[in-house]
């Protein structure tokens, strides 16, 4: 079954230590998005790319970069986490339609 | 204003009964919308999309659109304990596919 897939489901991360997150798809979507939602909140934007071109949102911390090496894959890199990024990291990918399919989540912890 | 406005909830629905979710939206978004379930920890699982004015149904599921009046709506029918979760609005904002969430809605189904 085509799909968007996550790695880690479960992260645990000290403060200031860098972490990792990854996405892949067999959609073969050409946009990639990252959301970070927090409880009892709306996923909120915090990249997109479309083929290879990259936007990010106006609010998104400069702590957060991503890269996407190719179609498929998609990586969120947080360079020093700090207590206030500990959330589910949602990866989603789009087509013509712009449905978007979201990923499981990587619930991130940091200590 | 926010771009897509939602009541939050907790909508408490007897089982077998309709539950009636409704979201308002500004003129800054476009006329795509989409319906998406989360359950509590899980990430969002498109339910529908909604491009033209009037009703599409899937199922259980129906979904309205009003442009004239900017509201869209989503009707539950023969509403079961497993449809207990959040809804989520979204309307698409440009051309690349960007959403805007609503905060979404609550639902508990009742036994």
């Amino acid at each position: 079954d085509a799909m968007v897939i996550q790695n880690p489901r479960y992260q645990v991360t000290q403060f200031g230590k860098p972490v990792t997150l990854s996405c892949s798809q067999t959609l073969n979507h050409n946009v990639m998005y990252w959301y970070q939602q927090k409880s009892s909140q709306a996923p909120k934007l915090l990249f997109h790319y479309y083929d290879k071109d990259f936007n990010n949102e106006a609010d998104t911390p400069d702590n957060f970069q991503s890269r996407r090496p190719n179609t498929s894959f998609c990586f969120l890199d947080i360079r020093s986490p700090g207590l206030g990024d500990a959330a589910m990291y949602l990866c989603a990918t789009s087509g013509v339609d712009h449905e978007q399919y979201f990923g499981p989540g990587t619930r991130l912890t940091v200590t | 204003q926010k771009e897509v406005e939602q009541n939050s909830g907790p909508l408490s629905v007897p089982e077998g009964a309709i539950a009636s979710l409704n979201c308002t939206y500004s003129d800054r978004v476009s006329q795509s919308f989409f319906w998406y379930r989360q359950y509590s920890g899980k990430s969002p699982e498109l339910i529908m999309s909604i491009y033209s004015n009037g009703d599409k149904e899937d199922g259980r599921f129906t979904a309205q659109l009003n442009k004239a009046s900017q509201y869209v709506s989503l009707l539950i029918r023969d509403s079961q304990p497993s449809d207990s979760a959040t809804y989520l609005c979204a309307a698409l904002t440009d051309s690349w596919g960007k959403l805007q969430f609503g905060a979404g809605t609550q639902v508990v189904v009742t036994p």
